[in-house]
């Protein structure tokens, strides 16, 4: 398939450990944030999502971190599994629903097994 | 939630020539946007396809090259004119649904297109 994230910067970790993927943005209005994972030759997925009045949220074996005083975004995958493997991009707009997503730069995911 | 039907997904063009990509959504929506993914790279927002209205450009893209139509609440095209080895890229369509959550901003599988 169609190759995704050959430039992008990448994490490997090894199975069972836990991930931690980073992303910074830029516009302080942002309201509402979300991670897609993307495998080669597919869409972005769905993982979790974070509105501004919240610091922290949890999902199956995904947490989201929220620093509005620094605009940084994280994601924390718990012992991370060979399905993992992908590019991470985080997403952000100013009135959900409304308004567009603005994409992160990505992180591709490698997991060593 | 919505289910995004892009079509083709993929395709090889000679430069100079145009693609039409299209976007079907199985339910009405309000709001959709087309994105490029240059190869190794982030998604970039091209426009919003406005129903019965032009389309809104971001900045760097013009209707000449990108025309957009979206007749209705399910459905609209992208077409990518005169192209060039440039343009090869992953060209998504998005919807919003419920606006948060799983089905708020949901992806298309994208159109693969290599120009040669």
């Amino acid at each position: 398939g169609e190759s995704v994230g050959l430039h992008l910067p990448t994490l490997s970790v090894q199975e069972g450990d836990n991930s931690i993927i980073n992303c910074a943005y830029s516009n302080s209005a942002s309201d509402y944030f979300i991670w897609y994972k993307q495998e080669s030759g597919k869409g972005p997925q769905f993982i979790i999502d974070i509105r501004s009045n919240m610091d922290k949220r949890q999902g199956q074996r995904v947490t989201v971190l929220l620093n509005k005083t620094v605009k940084h975004l994280s994601l924390q995958i718990a012992a991370t599994q060979p399905g993992d493997s992908a590019v991470y991009f985080c997403a952000e707009t100013p009135n959900s629903g409304n308004t567009p997503l603005v994409f992160g730069k990505g992180t591709r995911l490698s997991v060593i097994a | 939630s919505a289910v995004i039907s892009q079509k083709p997904s993929r395709d090889i063009c000679q430069r100079g020539t145009s693609l039409t990509i299209q976007c079907q959504v199985d339910s009405q929506v309000t709001m959709m946007f087309w994105y490029r993914q240059q190869p190794g790279q982030s998604l970039t927002l091209i426009a919003t396809a406005n129903q019965g209205s032009e389309a809104t450009y971001e900045s760097g893209f013009v209707i000449d090259k990108f025309p957009i139509s979206r007749p209705n609440l399910t459905f609209s095209t992208l077409t990518v004119s005169n192209m060039s080895p440039e343009d090869s890229s992953i060209y998504l369509c998005s919807v919003v649904v419920s606006g948060t959550g799983l089905y708020g901003y949901t992806f298309g599988s994208g159109t693969r297109l290599t120009v040669v």
